[in-house]
């Protein structure tokens, strides 16, 4: 059984960087059959996806427009784990973030999230 | 991207039906079966009922059921139970940016 535990700290200053880990049980970062994204949730902006690591004989990452100038997603193959970091934050960025897979089909990856990890409330205040 | 949209809230008595809807357009919901349904107790992650459409992961209750018409997503929560209370969202993949959007959410209460 597939599961992700995630750690990094609850409280950010404004500008500073966010960053927070996930690592993976029961599956490889390095897996070809699989996506691991990060995913946010507030109450202004509800549920949002930020963005994907994956390997496919090299690394990809795709990130949402949203945030795509400040979001690095990074895999960490010693470890078995993906990192997220978000720069340049602000209160705006308040939010419980998430990490989650998403499976390989045949053909495409799949659109759906399972499993999620237990989730990380992020507050952005000097 | 905009955000799907749900009902702010749906209710209904133990062992009766419910229906969720999610409403998007032709670049998510109405042009691919990749819609996806998540339940959430308060101060938990989502947990995934439906994906594709219509497909229940193992281990899901087959009271839970998805479909599609149009540019809408529906899940049906038949033979409600307390258990069932909790934040319900929709998601879909959308051709507007290549990635995924989320439902605004709906609270089912069980009354």
């Amino acid at each position: 059984q597939v599961q992700l535990q995630q750690s990094g700290p609850g409280l950010v200053k404004p500008s500073q960087t966010l960053s927070l880990t996930c690592a993976i049980s029961g599956d490889s970062v390095s897996s070809n059959s699989a996506a691991w994204n990060w995913i946010r949730q507030s109450p202004s902006r509800g549920l949002e996806w930020l963005g994907r690591t994956y390997y496919r004989s090299k690394w990809y990452n795709d990130y949402a427009v949203s945030v795509k100038s400040r979001i690095t997603i990074n895999p960490d193959t010693s470890k078995n784990q993906f990192s997220l970091q978000l720069n340049s934050v602000t209160p705006e960025d308040t939010a419980v973030y998430y990490c989650a897979r998403v499976l390989q089909l045949e053909l495409r990856l799949g659109c759906w999230f399972d499993p999620w990890g237990q989730g990380t409330l992020v507050t952005v205040s000097s | 991207q905009s955000a799907l949209t749900q009902p702010a809230s749906v209710s209904g008595s133990p062992g009766q039906s419910i229906t969720i809807s999610c409403t998007g357009t032709s670049s998510d919901v109405g042009g691919y079966n990749y819609v996806s349904w998540y339940q959430q107790h308060p101060g938990k992650a989502p947990k995934l009922m439906i994906y594709d459409v219509s497909n229940r992961p193992s281990g899901v209750s087959n009271r839970f059921s998805g479909s599609k018409s149009g540019n809408t997503a529906s899940l049906t929560i038949s033979g409600l139970q307390a258990e069932d209370e909790a934040d319900y969202y929709c998601s879909s993949y959308t051709s507007s940016s290549a990635n995924y959007v989320f439902g605004t959410g709906t609270k089912v209460t069980v009354l």
